[in-house]
């Protein structure tokens, strides 16, 4: 089946840049996606990229996609405070209403 | 104002009791969708539901149960059969086009006394 692969924490010092990097199975994977969830609260969609796509910049976050390694990557210019919490990577395959989601990395940002 | 609610903010459960989680939404998706979240393990779907008075099972259904009567609504049940409720429950929906974007609400906290 599908499998969606993150490291699990990530530390950072204010102002540096962060590089997030998910890895998945599914080579049909049309959608590829990046939510944030910061403490106790939902997902909130940061951004997402399609597969015949092999970079996506937005603002400070930039995507990068290896379709031939399946590898994705987010990176984040100029890592602030507010830029700690979870990032959760996604697939979706083509066909499937359903993405599957990592378990997403913890991202520490100290001054 | 659009978006996804869902109530309560904290739910507390006794032995042997069902409780419902509530779902709302008014972004006018079609479906709508049930995850639950552990520590380290992500994301599992519990139920989702493509179109009114149809729904499927997830990885995770059993213990759990679902209505989906009207578009806006989808509440999720945990039944006393589900021996391990506690954690953290999303409710998500999206529109079903190419892009299947999933909006997520703010989440409800069960634990079990």
């Amino acid at each position: 089946g599908e499998d969606v692969e993150q490291s699990l924490f990530l530390s950072v010092r204010e102002g540096d840049s962060s590089v997030i990097n998910c890895t998945y199975t599914d080579s049909s994977s049309t959608y590829l996606y990046w939510y944030k969830q910061e403490p106790g609260a939902g997902l909130q969609l940061l951004t997402y990229i399609f597969s015949n796509m092999d970079m996506k910049q937005d603002q400070r976050l930039t995507v990068l996609l290896n379709k031939k390694d399946k590898h994705l990557s987010l990176r984040i210019a100029d890592t602030q405070t507010g830029d700690s919490a979870i990032y959760f990577c996604a697939e979706r395959a083509g066909g499937s209403y359903i993405p599957t989601f990592g378990r997403g990395t913890s991202l520490i940002v100290h001054p | 104002d659009g978006g996804i609610t869902q109530s309560p903010k904290y739910l507390f459960r006794k032995e042997g009791q069902n409780v419902t989680l509530s779902c709302e939404q008014n972004l006018n998706h079609d479906a709508m969708y049930w995850y639950r979240q552990d520590p380290g393990q992500g994301l599992r779907l519990i139920y989702y539901s493509q179109i009114v008075n149809d729904f499927q099972k997830g990885d995770i259904a059993e213990g759990y149960s679902v209505s989906r009567e009207k578009k806006e609504s989808f509440p999720l049940t945990v039944t006393s059969a589900q021996k391990n409720p506690t954690a953290f429950y999303l409710c998500a929906s999206s529109i079903q086009d190419s892009e299947e974007t999933q909006y997520f609400g703010p989440g409800t906290r069960l634990l079990v006394l």
